[in-house]
């Protein structure tokens, strides 16, 4: 059973940059079958795409973030990562990772998460 | 830029069908899909491309998508399916990936 387990930092602070791992067990990144996403979701606020990646390195991201953003995936530890830089408040939130089929297209659904990490950004 | 409404609250009782929209300009045109979300949990795809259910979720589960609105609707619902349900979709003239503000569901 492929699990995805989000690890990081819980505290960051403002103008930093956040840096986040998504662990997969049970499972390869290196799969031509499926892409890597992370979603994020400020507290008691809905739920935003912030991007995805290919095992090959083709990453797709949230056009109001992606000058901000990184996503890179490590196949020889089997785990992928999202970088945000001059983080503010207004980026705390519980941050997801997630799998997407590759059958459905980057912009695919999201077919299993991982329990989210809550990254809170504050000095 | 493209936005996806959907109800901030449906309430049902038990045993009635629960019907949550997504409203977008042609919807129709694109394939939606639903999550369902209880409290501290992440999401959960009730539904994907419109109206598939994956392995798992019960066929009280179904989706349609025409036109303006995309429709999912939960059949003899129970205590159990209340939670917050988001739709997602892709706009492909900007390239963006958008969920809906979410619909809590109450089950009186």
């Amino acid at each position: 059973q492929l699990q995805l387990n989000e690890s990081g930092p819980g505290l960051v602070k403002p103008s930093e940059t956040l840096s986040l791992t998504c662990s997969v067990s049970g499972g390869s990144t290196s799969s031509n079958l499926y892409y890597w996403a992370w979603i994020r979701q400020p507290p008691g606020r809905g739920l935003e795409w912030i991007g995805v990646i290919y095992y090959i390195g083709t990453t797709y991201y949230n056009p109001s973030l992606k000058s901000r953003v990184t996503i890179s995936v490590d196949t020889s530890k089997n785990h992928f990562s999202l970088r945000l830089t001059s983080v503010s408040a207004a980026d705390t939130a519980v941050y997801y990772c997630a799998r997407v089929p590759y059958s459905s297209g980057w912009y695919g659904w999201l077919d299993l998460w991982g329990q989210g990490t809550l990254v809170t950004i504050s000095s | 830029s493209y936005v996806l409404t959907q109800p901030p609250s449906v309430s049902v009782a038990p045993g009635q069908t629960a019907r949550i929209t997504c409203g977008g300009n042609n919807i129709g045109s694109q394939s939606v899909h639903w999550y369902q979300q209880k409290p501290g949990q992440a999401p959960v795809v009730v539904v994907h491309d419109d109206r598939d259910r994956p392995s798992g979720i019960p066929e009280r589960f179904s989706g349609s998508n025409s036109g303006n609105t995309a429709t999912l609707t939960i059949s003899r619902v129970e205590a159990g399916d209340e939670a917050d349900y988001y739709c997602q979709v892709w706009d492909p003239s900007s390239d963006h990936v958008l969920f809906g503000g979410g619909t809590k569901l109450t089950v009186l």
